[in-house]
């Protein structure tokens, strides 16, 4: 199995600010994503973090708004850029060491609020 | 992305069993059936796959049709612990398809 962490677990930001996100996985993966879940709604992905290469990101999120950090293969960073209210949602981390049917783990989730 | 069909809820009473229906009628070859739920207040976490055949693991049974168009979770006796949106998704095996991508999911309510 897999323990992610992330950092802050939640976070009151005015508008136009940004916020960082930090993940921390206990061993090394292959495979790190970030979701969006916006209030009472499913899970979005936003982005696959890639480990010395830029994120690929989902259509409709974009990496001016949605910066990406994938320094190594424990650790990613997830930047939200001129918040705005639409951006309140709990952001989550996810990983999983390998393709095939890996199973992927998630971090407990920032919870975030703009006001 | 294949898309999944989920009822929005469902209810259960405690130790009984529960059967969670999905309908995946576009699923290609490749693609595996995940299933994952999410706890109150928590990230989701894996439940069981499968492929083709029936899976039983220790959380639960996964029953496949045979022409793989539709699926069944089985939870054999349900707690209150099971109370959970759960979410049936398929997962290509590899490249850009696999990546899990998730769907409204089915509210699961246990009574006591």
């Amino acid at each position: 199995s897999a323990v992610i962490s992330q950092k802050p677990s939640r976070d009151i930001c005015q508008r136009g600010t940004s916020l960082t996100i930090q993940c921390q996985v206990d061993s090394q993966v292959t495979m790190m994503f970030w979701y969006r879940q916006q209030p009472g709604q499913s899970l979005t992905l936003i982005a696959t973090a890639n480990q010395g290469s830029e994120a690929t990101y989902e259509s409709g999120f974009v990496i001016d708004k949605f910066p990406i950090s994938r320094p190594n293969l424990t650790f990613s960073t997830l930047t939200v850029s001129n918040l705005s209210p639409e951006d309140s949602s709990i952001y989550l981390c996810s990983a999983r060491r390998g393709g095939g049917t890996d199973t992927q783990y998630f971090g407990p989730g920032t919870r975030l609020t703009v006001l | 992305d294949a898309k999944t069909t989920q009822p929005n809820s469902m209810e259960s009473n405690e130790e009984e069993p529960v059967h969670l229906p999905c309908n995946h009628s576009t699923i290609s070859g490749t693609d595996y059936i995940h299933w994952y739920r999410q706890l109150p207040s928590q990230g989701p976490e894996y439940v069981i796959h499968g492929l083709t055949s029936n899976v039983n693991n220790r959380m639960a049974s996964l029953a496949i049709a045979e022409d793989r168009k539709s699926s069944t979770l089985i939870l054999h006796r349900a707690t209150l612990r099971d109370a959970a949106v759960y979410y049936c998704i398929l997962r290509g095996y590899g490249g850009a398809t696999n990546k899990l991508i998730f769907g409204t999911g089915t509210l699961l309510a246990v009574q006591p």
